[in-house]
């Protein structure tokens, strides 16, 4: 459905270190920046992650991005219960000419 | 800190015309891109195209057809009209800001994001 691959679920305990995936194609995550965005209940989505891996300021650096080929992660450590929420990744396509979005994880702490 | 809300009808009839307003607060609308975002119920994230402050646009090419996208500076609001709706335009929508400048959109990423409004497409 979603052209960017996410698991849908990842789950951890308080303080722990958690990993999500998104897996992309040539078109989109393989020749073009990646970012990643954090949704928490009831409020606007968060930018976390631009270019892979740079992250904005006040973004605390539990929060970090990598790259590889077509896919990207994002790393959260030091778990807290504030994390809980919806993660998703985007990405430009030069095929489809549009951004394209995975299809969200949602991360339980 | 710059805010963005969306506006607009909550329910729309099929085949009438979806319009949908974001409001710019604490910052100006000049400089940037804005964009509208959507979400069907249960499904993936589609951008649906962006303004320029100036008026220049760019459209989801699956959409294009279906869609404008215009500015008011002097309301720091920009708008959304999607015409011939049907019951799989019901989303939640999202205003959100574009950031970098790049020339290749490649490196383009949304840095503000309101909090979504749902329309529900139905008679």
């Amino acid at each position: 459905q979603s052209v960017l691959t996410q698991p849908p679920s990842a789950s951890a305990t308080p303080g722990q270190r958690v990993t999500i995936s998104c897996s992309g194609s040539g078109s989109n995550i393989g020749s073009n920046f990646a970012s990643w965005y954090q949704h928490l209940p009831g409020t606007a989505p968060k930018l976390l992650v631009l270019r892979n891996n740079q992250r904005p300021s006040g973004v605390p650096d539990r929060f970090s991005g990598s790259k590889s080929g077509t896919s990207v992660s994002l790393a959260i450590s030091g778990l807290r219960s504030e994390d809980e929420g919806d993660y998703f990744c985007v990405s430009w396509d030069d095929s489809l000419n549009t951004w394209v979005f995975g299809g969200g994880t949602k991360l339980i702490v | 800190q710059v805010q963005l809300h969306e506006s607009g009808p909550g329910l729309v009839k099929p085949s009438e015309t979806l319009s949908l307003t974001c409001t710019v607060s604490n910052g100006s609308i000049s400089v940037y891109y804005w964009s509208w975002i959507r979400q069907p119920p249960g499904k993936g994230l589609e951008w649906i195209g962006y303004v320029y402050y100036s008026g220049h646009t760019n459209y989801n090419p699956s959409l294009e057809n279906r869609i404008t996208i215009s500015v008011d500076k002097s309301k720091n609001q920009f708008s959304l009209r999607l015409t011939s709706t049907t019951a799989a335009d019901t989303a939640v929508y999202y205003c959100a800001r574009l950031s970098d400048y790049s020339p290749h959109k490649g490196s383009w990423y949304f840095d503000l994001w309101g909090r979504g409004t749902l329309v529900t497409v139905s008679s």
